[in-house]
């Protein structure tokens, strides 16, 4: 199994702010991730897919990177909409997701 | 646009068996690019695949689970469906159905609103 390692597990940040959401796979697995946001009480939302496909719709403050077996998820200046868990799952073999960031507001 | 909406019973005794069904619109569950899945969330947890059916019917099942897991479709009532054999309280979770790009990356796009089942005598 892929084992996808999410840090960090939680952040506190205030809109405007910059945030960097870090994923890394357990080996190698090219482009096949995509990540979620996923807000109380809500179905996950697909963001980005193959590392850095921005969904449509998505705004584009949200931007993906990395191959192989690290990757980061990047919030350019923080709206409140977008304080929410966000999760990246692997799809390179059976899916796994990661264990999810929580962004919370300072 | 395409929409998916679970359904089936919110609470299920220990050793019984969860069956949910999915009501899929906007696409058909027997053809195209898409498999058809069930991922779940205990609450205040994180996302956990279930398994999947491709559009011909073939499953694949988390490994975890794969023993008391059966994923079937319903081409006639464009819905697939989950049972999930002598449930105990850590199937206690939210469940969702969702659609699976299997042509390359594997994204899971749309999902359902969800619906919680709760293991409990």
């Amino acid at each position: 199994d892929i084992q996808m390692t999410q840090s960090p597990s939680s952040l506190s940040a205030s809109l405007g702010d910059s945030v960097t959401i870090t994923c890394r796979a357990s080996q190698d697995i090219s482009y096949y991730l995509n990540w979620y946001q996923q807000k109380p009480g809500k179905a996950p939302k697909l963001l980005i897919t193959a590392s850095n496909t921005l969904q449509s719709g998505v705004p584009s403050r949200f931007s993906g990177s990395g191959s192989g077996t690290e990757f980061t998820l990047t919030i350019a200046s923080l709206q409140p909409e977008d304080f929410a868990t966000y999760y990246c799952q692997q799809g390179y073999t059976t899916l796994e997701f990661g264990h999810g960031t929580k962004v919370e507001i300072k | 646009q395409v929409q998916l909406q679970e359904s089936g019973p919110g609470l299920v005794k220990p050793g019984q068996t969860l069956s949910l069904t999915c009501s899929v619109s906007g696409d058909s569950v027997n053809s195209g690019i898409y498999s058809w899945t069930w991922i779940r969330q205990p609450a205040e947890k994180g996302l956990e695949w279930i398994g999947h059916i491709s559009p011909r019917g073939s499953t694949e099942y988390s490994p975890s689970l794969q023993s008391r897991v059966t994923i079937s479709l319903d081409a006639s009532r464009n819905q697939f469906s989950l049972r999930l054999n002598s449930v105990t309280a850590a199937d206690t979770a939210f469940y969702y159905c969702a659609r699976l790009e299997m042509a390359k990356y594997h994204w899971v796009d749309p999902w359902g609103q969800g619906t919680l089942v709760i293991v409990s005598s």
